[in-house]
């Protein structure tokens, strides 16, 4: 167990839709980073947050946003989503005891655009 | 931008034979991260390096990297069916954000009972 959770686990929605997805840090870390990984596919980063601020953004769509709020947790909000959005999302965190750069992915939450 | 290339994209080798995946950079890297991710799983640190030429070892797992920190590579031992995975490397950029890592697209490996 990493220590970040992430809801919900899985998630089935219809095109056009918008959901919101949660992350909770590691206790102690700062830093939130939110990861797409379709199929058979690697780890593409989306964005980065630290201590509540943006701090580097990926290849994120327009129709994604992210935020970090003052306890932390973060959340990310797909909408107007297309069936290419279909694919694991992880969020992961750092810079607590395992060292600022070292980072801890949660189980992801898989979603189905139908 | 910044990549980081990792390479085979897929390796199948019998149990008891070795593996190796490797990582490269155009530039300079800080720092060079390995995860592994099991089948349905998150990815999980491995070991991070940070000096030029540094090797380190975890029971039959053995990190490189390179001397000019623009290369790495992960070498298992004697596979075991626990090994199955995929394996992806992270390098950090001193030019990007401090805690950033840009991932390899990862080797999937397949052992064979």
């Amino acid at each position: 167990d990493s220590g970040v959770t992430q809801t919900p686990k899985h998630l089935i929605t219809a095109t056009g839709q918008r959901v919101t997805l949660r992350c909770s840090p590691r206790s102690g870390d700062l830093s939130v980073y939110w990861y797409q990984q379709s199929l058979d596919q690697g780890l593409q980063f989306l964005i980065h947050y630290y201590n509540g601020e943006e701090r580097a953004k990926g290849n994120i769509l327009e129709r994604f946003s992210a935020q970090q709020f003052p306890d932390l947790h973060s959340e990310l909000n797909l909408s107007s989503l297309e069936l290419g959005d279909s694919a694991l999302y992880f969020c992961a965190s750092s810079g607590g005891a395992g060292g600022p750069n070292t980072q801890y992915f949660g189980p992801g939450t898989r979603l189905t655009v139908l | 931008g910044q990549q980081v290339m990792q390479i085979p994209q897929y390796q199948h080798v019998q149990e008891g034979e070795d593996f190796t995946t490797y990582c490269n950079s155009s530039t300079t890297l800080s720092n060079i991260q390995w995860y592994k991710q099991r089948p349905g799983g998150h990815p999980v640190f491995l070991i991070q390096l940070v000096k030029s030429g540094e090797v380190k070892k975890q029971k039959r797992l053995t990190f490189q990297f390179g001397e000019a920190k623009k290369n790495s590579s992960l070498h298992i031992t004697a596979t075991q069916t626990t090994d199955v995975g995929t394996y992806f490397c992270a390098g950090g950029f001193s030019s990007g954000s401090a805690r950033q890592l840009t991932f390899g697209s990862g080797t999937q490996l397949t052992v064979l009972p």
